[in-house]
């Protein structure tokens, strides 16, 4: 099955700092999802990005598809921010596999 | 308002009772999913159904059973509960299944003592 793996685990970070999120997967995928986990615990889809680069506000997703790859760049972080950032490929499957995530800390 | 409603937000249960969690989703999707976190654990794809048939099980466990009384609901019940079963379960839902955009309702904590 899918492997996912995002690095770094942990992120801190002062704000207006940029920081850079790692997805490295096992499998073939056809999409790819990021999401925000706040750290209530609520989830939310960030952007939807399968290949190429992608921007929505302040984040910028690249996936290099035949790498097996994808990072989310955020620039200009908030305090608002902060919470666990989570990588999840799919080739077609009716489940997503998620990676542990990266947590993001962001101080003023 | 939300538009995926779970209930209860927080469960509490005694080893070798039965709970049920109740999800609800008022986005007009097809598809729904029930997912598990539990910690230091990745979240964890459970069930999908789609149009009220169930697509995909990865619940190793029969213990876990999910159940479809209308297209919107996706409750799931969970018989002889163990302290392993200690997590939050998240319901979410999509326009159709293996669709990239996953809603995500705001979880059933469950802790079983």
């Amino acid at each position: 099955g899918q492997q996912v793996q995002q690095s770094p685990a942990s992120l801190v970070l002062q704000e207006g700092e940029n920081a850079e999120l790692q997805c490295n997967f096992s499998s073939t995928a056809t999409q790819l999802q990021w999401f925000y986990q706040s750290p209530g615990g609520s989830l939310v889809s960030l952007l939807s990005n399968p290949s190429g680069t992608k921007h929505t506000g302040r984040l910028t997703s690249t996936t290099v598809t035949k790498e097996r790859r994808s990072s989310l760049h955020i620039s200009s972080s908030q305090t608002t921010d902060s919470g666990t950032y989570l990588c999840a490929p799919n080739n077609y499957a009716q489940g997503l596999t998620f990676g542990l995530g990266t947590r993001v800390s962001v101080f003023p | 308002d939300p538009k995926i409603i779970q209930k209860p937000k927080y469960l509490v249960a005694v080893t070798g009772s039965e709970k049920i969690l109740i999800c609800e989703q008022y986005l007009g999707h097809n598809a729904m999913y029930w997912y598990r976190q539990s910690a230091k654990k990745p979240l964890e794809f459970m069930f999908s159904y789609s149009y009220q048939k169930l697509m995909d099980n990865q619940t190793a466990s029969s213990r876990f059973q999910p159940q479809s009384s209308k297209k919107n609901h996706l409750d799931l019940q969970i018989t002889a509960l163990k302290p392993d079963d200690s997590a939050t379960y998240f319901c979410a839902s999509s326009q159709e299944t293996r669709q990239n955009t996953l809603y995500f309702g705001a979880g059933t904590r469950l802790s079983v003592l």
